[in-house]
């Protein structure tokens, strides 16, 4: 079954410096792999994706994640974070057995301190 | 920005009324989800469709429906709300093959009395 991990509840980073949100998940087979962004109450915005090809992909917003496969990890990085990052992310995951549809993970919070 | 609408945003009622919830899509996309979602929690698959007549239910056990009559619609129905479908509900849309992106609505957060 498809699964997916966020170690972390919360992150907290000084504005400026890099930051990392951690996901790790689980699939059967080839995955394709999400990021996706949620301020108070409203929708989640997509950020990024992989699907194949180079294992760094360029987002939204300056954001962008690696693809390890060995570790089946797609941590979410950003190399200057900024007050308006905070918010909550998710990390989600897919593969062609489970079809378009999205398992999440539970969410890291990000808080970005001036 | 993804073209996918929900409404009501915010609806406060009271047990056992009749509510449906309204999603609708400009995009043209032949897939359309419902997820539940609590407050900064997790989100949860209750009912998606491959089109037209087609509805599914998701991982999660809900006791609302879902009717997809037409391409851009995919309205959720709870006939009678208790206080446990207090949640935000979340539609999304894609196209059909499996790694696209899915688009969501803004959400709709439903408070039952």
């Amino acid at each position: 079954a498809q699964s997916v991990a966020q170690p972390e509840d919360q992150v907290n980073v000084a504005e400026g410096n890099p930051l990392t949100v951690k996901c790790t998940y689980s699939v059967s087979g080839n995955p394709y792999l999400f990021w996706y962004v949620q301020y108070p109450n409203r929708g989640l915005q997509f950020l990024l994706k992989y699907i194949t090809g180079d294992n760094l992909v360029k987002g939204s917003y300056g954001f962008e994640a690696e693809f390890n496969k060995s570790q089946t990890s797609f941590h979410l990085k950003k190399p200057s974070a900024l007050v308006s990052d905070s918010a909550l992310y998710f990390c989600a995951v897919s593969d062609m057995e489970y079809g378009n549809k999205l398992v999440f993970g539970a969410g890291t919070i990000l808080r970005v301190k001036s | 920005e993804a073209d996918i609408y929900q409404t009501p945003r915010y609806l406060v009622i009271g047990t056992g009324k009749k509510i449906t919830l309204e999603c609708s899509q400009t995009m043209g996309h032949d897939k359309m989800y419902w997820y539940q979602q609590d407050p900064g929690m997790e989100l949860h698959l209750i009912h998606y469709s491959y089109g037209v007549n087609s509805t599914e239910k998701g991982d999660l056990s809900s006791e609302s429906t879902v009717s997809r009559i037409r391409t851009e619609h995919f309205p959720l129905t709870l006939e009678s709300a208790r206080p446990s479908h207090t949640s935000q509900y979340l539609c999304a849309s894609s196209v059909a093959a499996a790694g696209n992106t899915i688009y969501f609505g803004e959400g709709s957060w439903l408070t039952v009395v």
